[in-house]
């Protein structure tokens, strides 16, 4: 069974610029969540898909952020313009569904945001 | 609100020795705690959880961890470090099943040979 993937690994762009982080989720994962870290700080939660519905995106810094997951399977992130504050790694992570002991969130490798 | 606190950025241990990695929490309710490991240009990997069952949890290569409601901690210990065992760890605390996770600041394990 294929994992979390990610694309691209790695991004560099000039700022106000825009960039697209694409997520694809473990087949059959009814939950996607984006995180992002920032250097030298802590991993924090973005947002969280269920399905292709929004369940919670208290963490969305501002609306210079637009997460999509149409159709419910892979997800995109949007940075549009993009600030030097926004470079760091984002990671996606995702979940089976609501069933008891699928706790477990599994995260991809990671996409690492560099603006210049 | 819930927060995470893991003391020691960075630990170092030698081959052999024990491992422990110290994970503090703050949470309302019985909380979900996760211990995950990143190595070196990978993602973040799943050690072990505790979800309610029993105190002491045991995950993979090694590690166990032990949540202590009285002291709000879920410490990890592995009795016998090994190089492989060199990573960025991290404990995680969710308040709710499958909501948001709230991470720790990392601890990054150096083991000397």
């Amino acid at each position: 069974e294929a994992g979390v993937t990610q694309f691209p690994s790695h991004s560099v762009i000039e700022k106000g610029q825009t960039v697209t982080l694409r997520c694809d989720p473990i087949s059959g994962h009814d939950n996607l969540y984006w995180y992002r870290r920032v250097m030298g700080k802590e991993i924090k939660f973005l947002l969280h898909f269920v399905k292709e519905s929004k369940q919670d995106e208290s963490g969305m810094p501002n609306n210079r952020f637009l997460a999509e997951r149409t159709g419910g399977t892979y997800s995109t992130l949007k940075v549009q313009p993009a600030e030097l504050e926004d470079s760091g790694v984002y990671f996606c992570a995702s979940r089976p569904g609501t069933s008891g002991g699928q706790e477990t969130q599994y995260f991809g490798p990671g996409t690492r945001l560099l603006v210049l | 609100a819930q927060s995470v606190t893991q003391l020691g950025s960075h630990v170092s241990v030698s081959e052999g020795a024990l491992v422990l990695l110290r994970c503090n929490y703050s949470s309302s309710v019985p909380p979900y705690l996760f211990w995950y490991v990143q190595y070196p240009n990978q993602g973040l990997q799943l050690l072990l959880k505790y979800t309610s069952a029993a105190t002491l949890v045991k995950g993979i290569n090694g590690f166990e961890a032990e949540f202590k409601k009285s002291e709000t901690s879920f410490h990890l210990t592995k009795p016998s470090a090994h190089m492989s065992d060199a990573a960025e760890y991290f404990c995680a605390v969710s308040q709710e099943y499958g909501n948001k996770l709230v991470f720790g600041a990392g601890t990054i394990l150096r083991v000397k040979s």
